[in-house]
């Protein structure tokens, strides 16, 4: 069965308002998980590193201010993109790591799409 | 660098033949982690086979197997007896160890199993 969950699983918001996605690790305390981003026949692009109690790392390039991330517990960690623009539409996918640090799980996913 | 090529962007196959997913890799690392991911079209991403690097045997997961070749950095996935359910995005990736956990992707090959 499903060991990640994302909320929603779509999303449709107005430009310049802000979107939260969820992702919670159901069977698993994870210290760490990861977000990513895919556009359309693309591979999946890394978007940070979310580390529960401390900051998120992120990748070169992703703007922090404006993907927020929060790790606040061993189960959740909360995408927010704030001040959404059309460009941020896009399919946001978290996952976390297994025990090892050897493999990672994916959620299934949330579709953003901006107006 | 670290990188992932897929040299093959997409895949056609008979139903019940069987097709060999290319994956070659760079690291300077002599430990990590090897995978083939699935995302079919709901784009939940499925991990398909891992395999260790220290470990010769190939792995295999019913239908599903590779063929890794440590020396030539080479790394592909066989499916034998292809179902239309194998229609799918499939992407080699790995981690290093002691990186965090950090998975390293190729672009994928999308592959159409035809009846």
């Amino acid at each position: 069965g499903a060991v990640v969950s994302q909320h929603p699983s779509r999303v449709i918001c107005k430009s310049g308002t802000s979107v939260k996605i969820e992702c919670r690790s159901l069977d698993f305390q994870a210290t760490t998980m990861f977000w990513y981003r895919q556009f359309p026949k693309q591979s999946l692009m890394l978007m940070a590193t979310s580390n529960e109690g401390s900051k998120a790392t992120y990748e070169q390039g992703v703007e922090k201010d404006k993907f927020l991330i929060n790790h606040a517990s061993l189960t959740l960690s909360t995408l927010t993109v704030t001040s959404a623009h059309p460009e941020d539409s896009s399919f946001y996918i978290c996952s976390r790591l297994a025990g090892g640090a050897d493999t990672q799980y994916f959620g299934p996913g949330t579709r953003l799409t901006v107006l | 660098a670290q990188t992932v090529t897929q040299s093959q962007p997409e895949m056609s196959v008979q139903e019940a033949e069987t097709v060999t997913l290319s994956c070659t890799y760079d690291t300077s690392e002599s430990n990590y982690y090897l995978f083939w991911y699935k995302q079919p079209p709901s784009r939940q991403m499925i991990l398909v086979i891992r395999q260790e690097a220290y470990k010769q045997q190939n792995a295999t997961e019913n239908r599903f197997s590779v063929n890794f070749q440590k020396a030539a950095k080479s790394f592909s996935l066989k499916i034998s007896d292809s179902q239309l359910g194998d229609t799918a995005m499939y992407f080699c990736a790995f981690i290093p160890y002691n990186q965090g956990g950090k998975l390293i992707f190729g672009q994928g090959t999308e592959l159409s199993v035809k009846p």
